[in-house]
């Protein structure tokens, strides 16, 4: 059974950049029927996508978040990352992250999420 | 960018009650490219129904999906005390990924 974990700084400051890691268990980052990805939730509204990832690197971004986003892959690691620049209070938000499927597009699994605060 | 909008915002219902909700998109697009989602408090959203209308492994079949072009709808035929939670319906275009805001389902 595929886990996803979420990891990395829960308290921000405006400006900084937001790193947060996810690892898989039970489940291989180089799969080709699936790729892996971002999705965003502020408290008490709903789902924003970040952004994914293919394990050969091909990245898709959200075009609202695009040019402050970075998504990585490390599958010798069975890890991805995301990166998001020049974070505002508006950045923050539980994020998640998913493995999604290709052919029948879905996000089958999510990680627990983390919250991440951006404050002064 | 396909936008969807879903409906009623809340639906209050009791159990036992069969639940209808709307997802609602600006333009048409092909059927194999929606999803629905279930969201409780606290926790990840879960994966309930894609390509408009398959059941995700381990979903009862109370749940259904249907719909075509810009008009999908989720039925849950009669309301269990577990299936009080958010749903989202999400679309896949251009490899991108969109949501919609959510429909509350809430215990009258």
């Amino acid at each position: 059974q595929l886990q996803l974990q979420e990891s990395g700084p829960g308290l921000l400051k405006p400006s900084e950049t937001l790193s947060l890691t996810c690892t898989a268990s039970g489940g291989s980052i180089s799969s080709t029927t699936h790729y892996w990805g971002w999705i965003r939730q502020p408290p008490g509204k709903g789902l924003e996508w970040i952004g994914a990832i293919t394990s050969s690197r091909s990245t898709y971004y959200s075009p609202s978040l695009r040019g402050r986003v970075t998504i990585s892959v490390d599958t010798s690691k069975n890890q991805f990352s995301l990166n998001l620049s020049s974070v505002t209070a508006a950045d923050t938000a539980v994020y998640y992250c998913a493995r999604l499927a290709f052919g029948l597009p879905r996000i089958d699994y999510w990680g627990q999420g983390t919250l991440v605060t951006v404050s002064s | 960018e396909i936008v969807l909008t879903q409906s009623p915002g809340t639906l209050s219902l009791s159990p036992g009650e069969r639940a209808t909700l709307s997802c609602r998109a600006s333009q048409s697009f092909s059927s194999s490219y929606l999803a629905w989602y279930q969201q409780k408090p606290g926790q990840a959203p879960r994966l309930l129904i894609y390509a408009a209308s398959i059941r995700a492994t381990g979903i009862p079949d109370r749940f259904s999906g249907s719909g075509s072009g810009a008009e999908f709808t989720l039925t849950i035929s009669r309301l269990e005390p577990e299936d009080f939670a958010v749903y989202y319906c999400q679309q896949y275009g251009n490899s991108l990924y969109s949501f919609g805001q959510g429909t509350k389902v809430e215990i009258k």
